[in-house]
This record gives C-alpha cells, structure tokens and sequence, in this order.
C-alpha cells in the first residue's frame, strides 16, 4: 500500500493546455503539501492544505489552483500550461505542523510542456 | 529568506567509507531539520528529523547532528554501501511551517 500516491508519473502536454495532477494519502494524514521540484533540482513549496483549508501559498501564479475535497486528498490544476512549468512536482502529508512533524512525500509527477 | 547549502554538491567513495555530509543555513530560528533520501525517479524519503532542542539524531549506520547557533548539520553515514547511492537533501523548518529545501549531496558508492 502506497502512503502518498500521485498520478499521473508523467504528464506531457503542450503549451496552453489545462492539466490535473492527483494525490491521494491513506495515513491519515491533516496536512498535505505541493512541491516543485525545477531542473536546478531546487525544491520549493507551492501550498499547503491542513483539514482542507489553505495554510500556505506561496507566489504561485494562479494559473494554478489546489483543490481539496477532503483531507485525503489534495489535486492540483494547472490552466494555460507554459514551458517554464515543465518540473516535476510533489504531493507530500504530515500530521500536523509541528517541531516533530515528518513528511512523507509521493514518487513525483513529471510534467514535460512543450 | 532561509537559504539552504549543501556541501560537496556530488561525490564518490569507495564501499565501507564513511560518507560526510554537510548542510548549512543562515537563519538559526528554525523548528526542525530533516535529512531526506531521494532516489532517481523517486519521491523523497525521511531519513532523519532533528527538533531544534536536539543535538543529533541516530538511525542504524546514520547520524545527523545540528548546531543551531552555527547553522549547520552534518549527516555521517557510516561504511558506506552501493545501496545508500542517492541524493540526500536537507531541508529546515521554520516558525511559518515552511520548508526550505538543499538542492542535496548526490552520492555514489563504488563497489
């Protein structure tokens, strides 16, 4: 059983299209996260989402909009997609905010626009 | 801004060295540390987390230790194997629950 599962692994697209990327945590996780990761291989928060309410968001443009139905799950959409979002990105969970909080991060989305 | 730096930015060792890794950060108001393990095509995974009133952390042949004063952590990892081949990355916590991320030690382990 996957703790942190996102789909899809890859994800090519070309310019201007609108994509979803999934993620689903079954840890029980309150607070689930989107990283991206750009080709530097610097990882960078997106948003933060604790009991389905935003906490975090950092400037993103709002080409990209998180959407969390409920506290197991966090997608992220993406409208008019630009060859600077090609990154991989990643969904992560703790339990909460915390000194002792530890991530737990899903295997990665690779979005490639071209 | 936290900025986080990994030191070296790649290396290689021979099996059974012990492997040094150094992580340093110049804001000390942080609430935790973790070293994190990643693998090619992988997501990341926790290895270690030091709370910000702890010295060091153990986990099997790894050791991770903070100077919170100094801003830095080091991650041993003793008698290396091919197995613990993989990026490490560094990230501190700070008081608005962000995490700021290393852009990570890559390792490789030579038979």
């Amino acid at each position: 059983d996957t703790a942190v599962s996102q789909t899809p692994k890859y994800l090519v697209t070309q310019m201007g299209n609108d994509k979803s990327i999934k993620c689903e945590q079954n840890l029980g996780h309150d607070t689930m996260y989107w990283y991206k990761q750009d080709s530097k291989k610097f990882l960078k928060i997106m948003f933060s989402y604790n009991n389905k309410e935003l906490i975090i968001n950092e400037t993103v443009p709002n080409r990209f909009s998180p959407k969390s139905p409920d506290k197991a799950h966090l997608n992220l959409h993406i409208n008019s997609l630009e060859l600077g979002d090609s990154a991989v990105y990643f969904c992560a969970s703790s339990q909460e905010p915390g000194a002792v909080e530890k991530l737990f991060f899903g295997s990665g989305t690779q979005l490639s626009v071209l | 801004k936290q900025e986080v730096t990994q030191i070296p930015a790649a290396l290689s060792v021979p099996e059974g060295e012990n492997l040094v890794l150094n992580c340093s950060f110049t804001d000390s108001a942080i609430y935790n540390l973790q070293w994190f393990r990643q693998d090619p095509g992988k997501g990341l995974t926790s290895l270690l987390l030091i709370q910000s009133s702890q010295r060091e952390q153990t986990s099997g042949r790894l050791n991770a230790s903070l100077d919170k004063s100094s801003g830095r952590s080091t991650l041993y990892i003793a008698a290396s194997q091919p197995g613990d081949s993989a990026t490490y990355l560094c990230a501190v916590k700070d008081g608005n629950n962000r995490l700021a991320f290393g852009k990570g030690n890559q390792v490789v382990v030579i038979p």
